[in-house]
């Protein structure tokens, strides 16, 4: 079976800029969590997609942050505008529904300069 | 606001020694317990979970863990580590209710040859 796919792996950008980053979960699959992970901390959720709707976005800075999940699928995460502590790693998780096991991605590893 | 403590951040180990890494917890209802494991240039993967029954889990490539209500620890174990054990290693905690999957800070495990 295929597994989460995220893309870009790498991204480098100018503090200020925007940066989207994209998901997609394994089929069938009706939970979708982004997570940010700061080097040398563990994953810290940002924001949690039950289909299409949000269960969870407490973490998630709303004023520069934005996430959707339209069509209950695939997923874009959005960082507008960018600023140096954004560095890190935005990992993209699905689980078939919750309480069941968690599948990551690759990550997209974030350089702001 | 439930937390996961993971108490060492690095654990050095020769070949065939054993391994305890600590997790403990914090959070008033029923949880559902996990270790993860990243290897080296790899993704977040699963080691083993816990949901409910016998407490003393067994995971893959040896590994078990144990769930001791009382002390909210979910302690992982190995009797025998190899050189391919080289990694970082997750405790994270879901709510029963929601599966809010709330990680701890990682240790990396290095294992001398």
């Amino acid at each position: 079976e295929a597994g989460v796919a995220q893309s870009p792996r790498y991204k480098i950008i100018e503090k200020r800029q925007s940066v989207a980053f994209w998901c997609n979960p394994i089929s069938g699959h009706a939970t979708l969590y982004w997570y940010q992970q700061i080097l040398g901390q563990g994953p810290k959720l940002l924001i949690q997609f039950q289909n299409n709707g949000v269960v969870d976005d407490s973490q998630l800075p709303k004023d520069r942050f934005s996430a959707e999940r339209l069509k209950g699928v695939d997923s874009t995460l959005k960082i507008q505008p960018a600023k140096l502590e954004d560095s890190a790693v935005y990992l993209c998780a699905s689980s078939f529904r919750t309480n069941t096991e968690a599948f990551f991605g690759q990550g997209t590893r974030l350089t702001v300069v | 606001a439930q937390s996961v403590s993971q108490h060492n951040h690095h654990v050095i180990l020769s070949e065939a020694a054993s391994l305890e890494l600590g997790c403990n917890y914090s959070y008033g209802g029923t949880v559902n317990l996990f270790w993860y494991v990243q290897y080296p240039g790899q993704h977040l993967q699963l080691l083993l979970k816990y949901f409910s029954g016998d407490p003393l889990v067994k995971g893959i490539k040896g590994f078990e863990a144990e769930f001791i209500k009382s002390k909210f620890s979910f302690n992982l174990r190995k009797p025998s580590v190899q050189w391919s054990d080289t990694a970082e290693y997750f405790c994270a905690l879901g709510e029963a209710a929601g599966n809010k999957l709330t990680f701890g800070g990682g240790t990396r495990v290095l294992v001398k040859p």
